[in-house]
């Protein structure tokens, strides 16, 4: 069965501090990665893609794919209490389709 | 456009009645799926249309839901007759043929008492 896992959290951090979300999945051969953000009482957010091995930088949020060790992370610099919602990573695996599976979020806390 | 429009937004619902949720897909996306998101299970796809025909219904839990699109701006989820452990968000979401980024809807909170 194709799964992604993450560290359910919850992570804390100090307000200015680099927050790092990891995730890891099972399919090798996945070739799309996502990142959705979601807000307590919200509906999810796309945030990030990546599709290539290395980093990929949008803002204060850098997206790093490792599809040697199947893992992918996000990092937020410059952390703010506006950052403070459940991550959620998503990987579209080979033969789905292109639909989405869901790991199960970790909640970050960005204390002021 | 006004984005993904779900309705109602909370349904508070007893044991063994209907329940309907209805979704409007932004214009022009021709996917749209159903999610359930709960604490334990997170987001789980149920099913989802491709030009108003259902792909995939693997997600469906059981007999006692059901999905339908009978056109390109309106879906509905049926769960009949509702259980407690139906209590749930439920999410539609939308997208195009090619592109994979997918917008959310903002919910349904059902609760089955």
């Amino acid at each position: 069965q194709k799964e992604v896992e993450q560290n359910s959290g919850p992570l804390s951090v100090p307000e200015g501090a680099i927050a790092s979300l990891n995730c890891t999945y099972s399919d090798r051969v996945s070739q799309s990665f996502f990142w959705y953000r979601q807000y307590s009482g919200k509906s999810p957010e796309l945030i990030m893609s990546i599709y290539s091995n290395g980093d990929k930088e949008d803002g204060r949020f850098t997206a790093q794919l490792n599809k040697a060790s199947q893992y992918v992370s996000l990092l937020i610099r410059d952390s703010q209490p506006s950052d403070s919602a459940t991550y959620l990573c998503a990987v579209i695996f080979s033969g789905s389709a292109r639909q989405l599976t869901f790991g199960s979020g970790t909640q970050l806390t960005v204390l002021p | 456009d006004a984005g993904v429009i779900q309705s109602p937004r909370h349904e508070v619902t007893e044991m063994g009645q209907e329940v309907t949720l209805r979704c409007k897909p932004i214009s022009g996306h021709d996917y749209l799926f159903w999610y359930r998101q709960t604490m334990m299970r997170g987001l789980e796809l149920l099913i989802y249309f491709n030009n108003n025909v259902p792909i995939d219904d693997s997600g469906m839990p059981e007999d006692r839901f059901s999905a339908k699109m009978p056109n390109a701006s309106f879906s509905t989820l049926k769960i009949q007759p509702s259980e407690p452990r139906d209590s749930a968000v439920y999410f539609c979401a939308s997208r195009t043929g090619t592109d994979e980024k997918l917008f959310f809807g903002s919910g349904t909170q059902l609760s089955v008492l």
